[in-house]
């Protein structure tokens, strides 16, 4: 079974700088795909980042890009330039293979602050 | 993009009763829907995978008899609560699988709808 460990509850961030959000996972799979979404005030799910494992090059969304060390089983985001809409749950999340049923694995969130 | 709809947003009902949640894929087809439950602050807990035209499959703990799924067309499936209580009050997520024009079949994410049982 897969899991994803979001080991930091809790970060809280000044506006405009830059902050990293850890992830690690386990999985016995070599093809799988990795997931950042936000969750805001509103609770509406939002796709930040997307990578999938087979790839190398790091992915990058805007102000948002992943570090993503395959060997460590290491994903975690990073968010330049933070604004204050940035405020949000993140989640990381896993899913194998590419069927219709693939099933996504959450971690437990992490609750991020951008201060004014 | 693809949008998800569900409603209601938001619904209160009596200990007892029954209440149903719609999950709409509004400008695509999608031949699997899911099912999650959110309590505050937490993460979101996967109960069932809804697949058009077949019996939903639960996960491990979710009752089938008590949360109902049907994915009666390929935009949209239903989840009844049936004889809500309390401790069913919670934030029901539903997702929808886009299953052409990109790889993985990323899902798609409803706005929610929060459950109060009175």
């Amino acid at each position: 079974a897969q899991t994803v460990t979001q080991s930091q509850p809790e970060m809280s961030v000044q506006e405009a700088e830059t902050v990293t959000l850890s992830c690690t996972y386990d999985t016995s799979e070599n093809n799988y795909y990795l997931f950042w979404y936000k969750q805001p005030p509103s609770r509406q799910m939002i796709l930040v980042i997307r990578q999938e494992a087979y790839k190398q090059q790091n992915a990058t969304e805007n102000r948002f890009s992943v570090n993503f060390q395959k060997a460590a089983k290491s994903f975690s985001l990073k968010i330049s330039d933070s604004q204050l809409g940035d405020t949000a749950m993140y989640f990381c999340a896993f899913m194998t293979s590419t069927g219709a049923n693939s099933k996504l694995t959450f971690g437990k969130g992490i609750t991020l602050s951008v201060r004014p | 993009g693809a949008v998800v709809s569900q409603h209601p947003s938001r619904v209160i009902c009596k200990s007892g009763t029954s209440v149903k949640i719609e999950c709409r894929s509004l400008d695509f087809q999608a031949t699997t829907m899911f099912w999650y439950r959110q309590f505050p602050k937490q993460s979101l807990m996967l109960m069932a995978t809804s697949n058009e035209g077949s019996k939903a499959t639960y996960e491990q703990g979710v009752e089938k008899d008590k949360f109902l799924i049907n994915h009666a067309s390929l935009t949209l499936s239903t989840l009844t609560v049936t004889s809500a209580h309390p401790e069913d009050s919670s934030f029901y997520i539903c997702s929808a699988s886009l299953t052409s024009g990109r790889s993985p079949y990323e899902q798609y994410f409803g706005p929610g709808t929060r459950l109060t049982v009175t």
